[in-house]
């Protein structure tokens, strides 16, 4: 089964409200990256966290990883209709595997 | 052009069916990957193939099976097509940070 989780599985905001996705591994990572999936299209690469308690900004995204690395987190700031998607965090398990969570929907309500 | 490309991007295929995906990558990576995403959205990992080494998910039934005629391009084929079959198959390729994904295959089994 799926080994990285992520919460919650759908939200819906208006727009102008905040969002958090959170994720979560059952085993330590060494890196953990984002991405982002429109409706229709491809995961797209947001970007990637290397370092234990590491936060990075895209703009209005807010990149977290936790300090155990086993945990991140994706927040955006006054959401817009732009921003509707599935983010998704994902990162390297066993062997060359690459694991994604199981993805966060977010829609947008204008 | 296009780094990661599916042919092609609908199949519309009948149960006991054999038929096959292509995916070609021209970024000169060395690891490509094979995802299945239900209706759900989940991102399944279902092979990775790297310098020739074939790591299969143990839950990828047999009758799908990845051929990778050199380093930039990993093909997938399945035998005998069952409706559970139907989703969307990715593939994607990576270097030693992101994953690029192609533009998706739309299976469908009726």
């Amino acid at each position: 089964g799926q080994q990285v989780m992520q919460i919650p599985q759908y939200q819906h905001v208006q727009e102008g409200e905040d969002f958090t996705t959170y994720c979560n591994s059952s085993t330590t990572l060494s890196n953990i990256q984002w991405y982002k999936q429109r409706p229709g299209g491809h995961p797209v690469f947001l970007i990637q966290l290397v370092k234990s308690g590491e936060v990075k900004k895209q703009k209005r995204l807010t990149f977290q990883f936790g300090e155990a690395k086993k945990n991140s987190s994706l927040h955006i700031t006054a959401t817009q209709t732009t921003d509707v998607g599935t983010y998704f965090c994902a990162g390297p398990l066993a062997g060359n595997q690459f694991y994604f969570g199981t993805g966060t929907s977010l829609t947008v309500i204008p | 052009d296009t780094a990661v490309s599916q042919t092609p991007k609908y199949l519309v295929t009948q149960m006991g069916n054999d038929k096959s995906i292509k995916c070609e990558q021209n970024l000169g990576h060395d690891t490509m990957y094979w995802y299945k995403q239900d209706s759900k959205k989940f991102l399944k990992i279902m092979f990775s193939y790297n310098n020739k080494e074939l790591i299969i998910n143990e839950t990828v039934p047999n009758r799908f099976s990845p051929k990778s005629p050199d380093k930039a391009h990993l093909n997938l084929h399945i035998n005998s097509l069952e409706l559970g079959d139907s989703a969307v198959y990715f593939c994607a390729s990576r270097s030693t940070t992101e994953a690029f994904f192609g533009q998706g295959t739309r299976l469908t089994v009726v």
